[in-house]
């Protein structure tokens, strides 16, 4: 089975660091996705990892340890407009190989 | 740009009546998914298309079907809507993994928020 769990609600203030953890458990592992999804938007893809280790692009990086099934993304210099829902997703193998699944999401609210 | 349209953004309909909802993708990819997302429950996998007439179960397929005629076109099927199947319906899609350097991430539609009465 697959199981992809993410906290559902986190607080910031502007200008901060925050950190996204996301843990799974799944049956096979291709790599990790994370997406951001503004209210009543599409999901946008942010970053992938698919090897331990940090992968950093601007403000944002997301970093991975396959072994401890870890991932989290981190936001620095936070802007009010990253106030968005944040997925963490775990792609699987096969046919598999290509589909998703998606934890709950992290609902990030950056404040003044 | 990747560019995936789907066939209406709000969508209303009575318990019963057969809805299609239609996607369409424009960078010729191969893989198309169908996901519907409610509150608290995150993105679900309804089906997934590697190919044209290939189709696969994702994780909550009861109560749906698909029909992928054309590469760049994916129809969800709620074949008699019920008012369970209230809810956001996102469409995706993306190149194979496989041969692929890249992420392959999946690009997403605008959502359809479908509301049955």
């Amino acid at each position: 089975g697959q199981n992809i769990d993410q906290p559902t609600e986190m607080t910031a203030t502007e200008g901060a660091i925050v950190q996204i953890n996301c843990t799974y458990q799944t049956s096979g592992f291709n790599g990790l996705f994370w997406y951001q999804q503004h209210a009543g938007e599409a999901p946008t893809f942010l970053s992938y990892n698919v090897l331990d280790g940090l992968e950093e692009k601007g403000r944002f990086s997301s970093f991975l340890s396959r072994s401890k099934g870890y991932s989290y993304l981190l936001l620095k210099e936070l802007q009010m407009k990253d106030s968005a829902s944040y997925l963490c997703a775990v792609r699987s193998g096969g046919h598999a190989g290509n589909m998703l699944t998606f934890g709950g999401g992290t609902r990030l609210m950056v404040k003044p | 740009d990747v560019k995936v349209t789907q066939s209406s953004r709000y969508l209303v309909k009575r318990t019963g009546e057969k809805v299609f909802l239609e996607c369409v993708q424009d960078m010729d990819h191969e893989n198309m998914f169908w996901y519907r997302q409610d509150p608290g429950l995150g993105l679900r996998l309804i089906y997934f298309s590697y190919d044209v007439k290939m189709k696969e179960k994702g994780d909550i397929p009861e109560g749906y079907s698909v029909s992928r005629e054309k590469k760049e076109r994916f129809s969800l099927i709620l074949e008699s809507a019920s008012t369970n199947q209230t809810s956001m319906y996102l469409c995706a899609s993306s190149f194979p993994r496989q041969g692929r350097q890249r992420g392959n991430e999946q690009f997403f539609g605008p959502g359809t928020r479908l509301t049955v009465l």
